[in-house]
């Protein structure tokens, strides 16, 4: 079975600067990565995703995200945060072989951004 | 276009009783999965529906149960509640994607009293 580990619970960072998110993922088969990021008191929205290809995956407001085979890692970064990234991001996990897709969720790392 | 849409938004229900989710997919979109987030925590998958039939479950009791309809809206019912059924109830809907990635809607928190 997969699993996601999100290395940190909590990212406090200052306005404007760099910021990196760690993400884990463990599973015997191919997978497909996606960072999704939630806004407070909503729902899920896609940043990025790796299905295959260029292992380097550009996301919206400026994320992007790495995908390391060999550390099994996909850490999202971001080279320069603002106010407005205040939220909490989920790094997920799906096999890329299964015949009946799941996602499965790491338990988040929360993003504060101070001015 | 119209996303992921559910109701109610919130609602307050007393242990013991039931409730019924609804959840509307994405245009185009054929398969819902739904997730229970807990407070401070990640979503955890519950169940998946396509074709009108449940084809993945999570580690949930039967007290959870599910359906899809033709038209491809899903309804999620919990029966009777527990305190800790509080929580975040998403809906994501996809096109038989094999795992590409989740439309997800606003969600229902559920408090149980």
């Amino acid at each position: 079975a997969q699993s996601v580990t999100q290395l940190d619970s909590q990212v406090p960072v200052f306005e404007e600067a760099p910021v990196e998110l760690r993400c884990n993922y463990s599973s015997s088969v191919s997978v497909y990565l996606f960072w999704y990021v939630q806004y407070p008191n909503q729902g899920l929205q896609l940043l990025l995703k790796y299905l295959s290809g260029s292992t380097l995956v550009k996301g919206i407001n400026g994320f992007e995200a790495e995908f390391n085979k060999s550390q099994t890692s996909f850490h999202l970064r971001k080279p320069s945060v603002h106010i407005s990234d205040t939220a909490e991001y989920f790094c997920a996990v799906s096999l890329v072989y299964s015949s009946a897709s799941k996602i499965i969720f790491g338990s988040g790392t929360r993003l504060s951004i101070r001015p | 276009d119209a996303g992921v849409t559910q109701s109610p938004t919130h609602l307050i229900k007393t242990r013991g009783q039931q409730v019924t989710l609804r959840c509307s997919p994405k245009s185009g979109h054929d398969t819902v999965s739904w997730y229970q987030q807990a407070l401070g925590q990640g979503p955890q998958f519950i169940f998946q529906y396509y074709e009108e039939e449940e084809r993945q479950r999570g580690n949930f009791p039967d007290r959870f149960s599910g359906h899809q309809f033709p038209n491809y809206s899903s309804e999620l019912n919990v029966n009777a509640l527990l305190l800790g059924d509080s929580a975040l109830y998403l809906c994501a809907s996809s096109f038989r994607d094999r795992g590409h990635g989740y439309t997800f809607g606003s969600g229902t928190r559920l408090t149980v009293v």
